[in-house]
């Protein structure tokens, strides 16, 4: 069965910092593995999209990895904003069709 | 529409009484997700419908809990007898194609949030 760690549980950092946030999965039979935001009370906004056969993508100040053979994925955070304060969900699908979440990484970025 | 969407936004029952959540995929998506997100939790998977497939009801935590989707379109979520533990925002996730090579982003609706009195 697939478990997905997401290290840190929470974080909070000064405006500008550039972050890394990190997912970890225990098998490494995926399709694909995508990066979402949730802000407070609100549903999850896709962010990135790796499939299996993909090292990286990068959307502006966002850069996921992927790396199959270690079960873990990161996602970078360029230049830290206030409105980036979310949390930040991982989520990987294997065979299943059935994606399996982290549970999250909150971050604080404060002016 | 643009986007999934949801309804309701939000939804106050007492408890014993049935509810019927309602999603709306993003047309053309053949896959449709439910997940439960409790306080605090991570998100739980409820069912997975794909095409003109039988359902995948693995995560529905008990009979009380039951989907549907029409035409391979809308979808409802139906709880009986809601408990207060069955409180949580109820997401709605569609995808195009389930799996394989071709894209198969999740598109996520805004949620409802269930609360039994």
């Amino acid at each position: 069965k697939q478990e997905v760690t997401q290290i840190p549980a929470a974080l909070s950092v000064p405006e500008g910092e550039n972050l890394v946030l990190n997912c970890s999965f225990t098998d490494s039979a995926i399709y694909n593995l995508q990066w979402f935001r949730q802000d407070p009370g609100k549903g999850l906004t896709s962010l990135l999209l790796i499939q299996s056969s993909q090292r990286e993508q990068t959307s502006g100040r966002l850069n996921a990895s992927l790396d199959k053979s270690s079960g873990r994925s990161t996602l970078y955070i360029a230049a830290s904003q206030p409105g980036d304060s979310a949390t930040y969900l991982c989520a990987a699908r294997g065979g299943s069709y059935i994606p399996t979440f982290g549970r999250g990484t909150s971050l604080i970025v404060h002016p | 529409g643009a986007g999934v969407s949801q309804s309701p936004s939000n939804k106050v029952t007492e408890k014993g009484k049935d509810v019927e959540l309602r999603c709306d995929p993003i047309s053309g998506h053949t896959a449709l997700y439910w997940y439960r997100q409790s306080l605090g939790q991570g998100l739980e998977f409820l069912i997975y419908f794909q095409g003109n497939s039988a359902p995948d009801k693995s995560g529905l935590p008990s009979d009380r809990f039951s989907a549907e989707r029409t035409g391979g379109s809308v979808s409802t979520l139906t709880i009986q007898r809601t408990q207060q533990e069955d409180s949580a925002v109820y997401l709605c996730a569609s995808s195009l194609l389930a799996a394989g090579p071709p894209p198969n982003e999740q598109f996520f609706g805004p949620g409802t949030r269930l609360t039994v009195l």
